[in-house]
């Protein structure tokens, strides 16, 4: 147990639907990520959000909507997506920005999603 | 841009036998972090250790080590007296300071440890 829950663990959807992936984490971290894991790929950074407010956006498509209503709560909503964005998606959290605000990233268990 | 290269896709060990996973990345920065996590099966990321760039003390975590060489940004892993449970991919990740705790990790390795 890391800190950080995600929610759905398993998520299958149609092309035309719209869901959302939830991520809450309880350790008091400033800093939350989404990112994309592919088989035989690099974990793609996906969004930053650094005291609520987005700071990076990986020329992520449109139909990738995030949303981070407070420091523990980070969400990512989803519509009219195609097969190929089926993926693990992992949350993370860490401590912040800044000098000496420099720690490891701690992730959920991720959501698997396929779309079909 | 940072990249983190991990050459090894998969490799196995015996058990209670040693392994080393190598780890490279590209960096014009002078100060980072680097990192190893692992993910077993249940997809849960785990931070095995941490290595600050500034220190030229290589990490040490119980039966965990690395091998820092900062002019050849090199940063590999050796696993001592390998065990079953240690059977899982692992990635390398290096993180810039100051600019937002970005993280950007290598594609794995496949570790299996073998009874």
């Amino acid at each position: 147990e890391t800190g950080v829950t995600q929610t759905p663990r398993h998520l299958v959807m149609g092309m035309t639907n719209k869901k959302s992936l939830k991520c809450e984490q309880h350790l008091g971290h400033n800093a939350m990520y989404w990112y994309k894991q592919s088989a035989k790929k690099p974990l793609e950074l996906m969004f930053v959000y650094n005291f609520k407010e987005q700071t990076e956006n990986n020329s992520v498509p449109s139909r990738f909507s995030p949303e981070c209503p407070n420091s523990s709560h980070l969400f990512l909503h989803l519509h009219t997506l195609q097969p190929e964005d089926s993926a693990l998606y992992l949350c993370a959290s860490s401590q912040g920005t800044g000098k000496n605000m420099n720690t490891e990233a701690f992730f959920g268990q991720g959501t698997r999603l396929t779309v079909v | 841009a940072q990249t983190v290269t991990q050459s090894q896709p998969e490799m196995s060990v015996q058990e209670a036998e040693t392994v080393t996973l190598s780890c490279t990345y590209d960096t014009s920065e002078n100060n980072y972090y680097l990192f190893w996590y692992k993910q077993p099966p249940s997809r849960q990321m785990i931070l095995v250790i941490r290595q600050e760039a500034y220190k030229q003390q290589n990490a040490t975590e119980n039966r965990f080590s690395v091998n820092f060489q900062k002019a050849a940004k090199s940063f590999s892993l050796k696993i001592s007296d390998s065990q079953l449970g240690d059977t899982a991919m692992y990635f390398c990740a290096f993180m810039k300071l100051n600019t937002g705790n970005q993280f950007y990790f290598g594609t794995g390795t496949s570790l299996t440890v073998i009874p």
